[in-house]
């Protein structure tokens, strides 16, 4: 186990729905990062947030929006959803600055867009 | 693309046998970790090396990186049921923080 919740664990949407993810990161993290993956792909870098701000973005569009909060924890927020955005949806933290990047990854929330 | 290229894609071995997996990327990296996946749950971290690095250990891990090649390769000695898996290499990038995963490889360890 890393310490990094995900809620829900699994969503059903339909197109043009809003959704919203969250994630709880590993005591003494400081940043989290947010990764789409779609079936039989490796994960995507969505966007990652450090001290409350968007610090890196992938190639997403602007309707994939974040959020930090003062404990660290963050939310993923998907406007105008769309059929593609089925995925499971991974949240990692991390601490930035320290010894090691490594990247400590949440149990996924798998959704579903009908 | 940055992102790494795995190979085999898919990777069926006898419980006891060595599973060897590569990774090759196209500019050049900071450092390039391995993860594993179990039936598509979240990431599980297994090792990271880096660029002035050529080999490193973990138990029944081994990974080897050639910065002249691209790509580095992980060794899982003595293979276990358990170790039934997708594996991803992972390059990250300074500048935004960022992991970019290769599509993996599939590794079925039959008892």
């Amino acid at each position: 186990e890393t310490g990094v919740t995900q809620s829900p664990t699994h969503l059903i949407k339909t197109r043009g729905q809003q959704v919203t993810l969250r994630c709880s990161s590993q005591s003494g993290h400081n940043t989290v990062s947010w990764y789409q993956q779609a079936l039989g792909q490796g994960p995507q870098f969505i966007f990652q947030y450090y001290r409350e701000e968007e610090n890196g973005r992938g190639n997403f569009p602007p309707r994939f929006s974040g959020l930090q909060f003062p404990n660290y924890s963050s939310e993923l927020n998907v406007n105008a959803l769309e059929l593609d955005d089925s995925a499971l949806y991974l949240c990692a933290s991390s601490t930035k600055g320290g010894l090691h990047e490594t990247q400590y990854f949440g149990p996924g929330t798998r959704l579903l867009v009908l | 693309s940055q992102q790494g290229e795995e190979d085999p894609q898919a990777l069926s071995i006898q419980e006891g046998e060595n599973a060897t997996m590569n990774c090759s990327y196209k500019t050049s990296i900071n450092n390039l970790q391995w993860y594993r996946q179990n039936s598509g749950r979240g990431l599980v971290h297994l090792i990271l090396i880096r660029s002035n690095e050529r080999e490193k250990h973990s138990g029944r891990l081994r990974v080897t990186l050639d910065t002249s090649k691209k790509s580095s390769s992980l060794l899982i000695t003595a293979s276990r049921a358990a170790d039934t898996a997708s594996y991803f290499c992972a390059i990250f990038y300074n500048q935004g923080g960022k992991l970019i995963f290769g599509q993996g490889t599939e590794l079925s360890v039959k008892p």
